[in-house]
């Protein structure tokens, strides 16, 4: 969905190396979600934000930390990155108010690579 | 915790056939099921929803079906086409939860050929 956008698309970084993964939207909504990707896994939910003073673990959150810098804007960092970190990073938004429940919208993702 | 899986990681089907996926959830807490469609090197984009309170909801050649006796959802693809072949996820909402918080499904590879 064009108005979940990610960035980079891309990366391969080093063991040890911090990384920031950004997430913007203009879609107005309120909560964003962040997700981690693996072959045959499905979709694993890192964190989650309500709104921009409201952060929440999700089933994966070790080793990974948020920041909701506006409403807009819900950026992931890997402290210290490593090989099994190495996935698909999707970010998601969904909007409390709207008649459409819990539809949640995806942006394009970010592959990292950890060597 | 909730649990969201499908019967079968792939699926074939020839162009022009009906496409049947299969999703089983234990959460009997659960009342918002949503199929996403995953095409290569793309973010989950939605396809269909389905709220507790229904068994049936059609849309644009799609179908989902809930069975919440045995817990069973199933999104049923009409007329499938090439453009059908994609990653396929059911997710659940528990009732409970204040967030929107969706568990997903592994996935079902659907493939379609002439």
């Amino acid at each position: 969905d064009a108005d979940v956008t990610q960035t980079p698309r891309n990366r391969i970084t080093k063991t040890g190396k911090r990384i920031m993964l950004e997430c913007s939207q203009t879609k107005g909504h309120d909560r964003m979600y962040w997700y981690r990707q693996d072959p045959g896994l499905g979709l694993r939910l890192i964190y989650y934000s309500f709104d921009v003073k409201d952060i929440n673990k999700g089933e994966i959150s070790d080793g990974y930390s948020v920041s909701r810098q506006a409403q807009a804007k819900f950026s992931l960092s890997l402290e210290s990155a490593i090989p099994n970190q190495t996935a698909l990073y999707f970010c998601a938004t969904s909007d409390a108010t709207s008649g459409s429940y819990n539809e949640q919208f995806f942006g394009p993702g970010t592959r990292l690579t950890v060597l | 915790g909730e649990s969201v899986g499908l019967h079968l990681p792939t699926l074939s089907v020839q162009e022009g056939d009906n496409s049947i996926i299969n999703c089983a959830y234990s959460n009997s807490a659960s009342d918002y099921f949503i199929w996403y469609k995953q095409e290569s090197g793309k973010g989950p984009q939605f396809i269909i929803d389905i709220r507790s309170n229904m068994d049936k909801r059609q849309g644009q050649r799609v179908t989902v079906l809930l069975n919440k006796t045995v817990k069973h959802l199933s999104l049923q693809i009409a007329a499938t086409q090439p453009g059908d072949s994609a990653v396929y996820f059911c997710a659940e909402r528990d009732r409970g939860s204040t967030l929107g918080r969706l568990y997903f499904g592994r996935g079902t590879q659907l493939t379609v050929w002439p």
